[in-house]
């Protein structure tokens, strides 16, 4: 079975410092991975995801994750924030088979002027 | 090209009614999905279409819920009787359906149902 652990509900941070908002996730297949924006009374947007290759995935916005497999982590970075960036974020993960999406429970980012 | 349609965008109804959410993915797509999103927690996977049949419906609650997709283009949800625990937002999404795992799920803005 996939979980998906998001392990921080709210995170504040100040314009145009830097943010990381975390992922976990637990699996005993391959997975992939993705991060999911939602901006307030929007449906949910792709930001970024990890298929395979270099670890490295950057995506819109300026957003990057890195994936680890041995912390079986998937965290989000933003080297400079905007308060445009303020949004509810969700880590998901999908196996090599099927296309069954298990999200996270979200990350709120608020970006303080 | 136009995004993942949803409607109503909002619903009140009290307990016990029935009510019906319709959604129209982008065209072309083959798998469309219904997740109810409850307030605080990721979106949930109700059911998954490929075409006009059923891929994924083990988190249904089957008692009250029914979701239909006919023609493989529209679908619509209905919850038939509404319970207070069923209050969330209905997302609906759609994917080309070509790459398994890696699609990328296209969603709509969602139906916001309060039930009181």
């Amino acid at each position: 079975a996939q979980s998906v652990t998001q392990l921080d509900s709210q995170v504040p941070v100040f314009e145009e410092a830097p943010v990381e908002l975390r992922c976990n996730y637990s699996s005993s297949v391959s997975v992939y991975l993705f991060w999911y924006v939602q901006y307030p009374n929007q449906g949910l947007q792709l930001l970024l995801k990890y298929l395979s290759g270099s670890t490295l995935v950057k995506g819109i916005n300026g957003f990057e994750a890195e994936f680890n497999k041995s912390q079986t982590s998937f965290h989000l970075r933003k080297p400079s924030v905007h308060i445009s960036d303020t949004a509810e974020y969700f880590c998901a993960v999908s196996r090599n088979t099927g296309n069954q999406f298990y999200f996270g429970t979200g990350t709120s980012l608020t970006v303080i002027p | 090209e136009a995004g993942v349609a949803q409607s109503p965008r909002y619903k009140i109804i009290e307990k016990r009614q029935s009510v019906a959410f319709w959604c129209n993915p982008i065209s072309g797509h083959a798998t469309l999905y219904w997740y109810q999103q409850i307030l605080g927690q990721g979106p949930k996977l109700l059911i998954q279409f490929q075409n006009n049949g059923v891929v994924d419906d083990s988190q249904l609650p089957k008692d009250r819920f029914s979701a239909e997709r006919l023609k493989g283009v529209d679908s619509t949800l209905k919850i038939q009787p509404a319970k207070l625990e069923d209050s969330a937002v209905y997302l609906c999404a759609s994917s080309t359906g070509l790459a398994g795992g890696t699609d990328t799920q296209y969603f709509g803005p969602g139906t916001r149902l309060t039930v009181l």
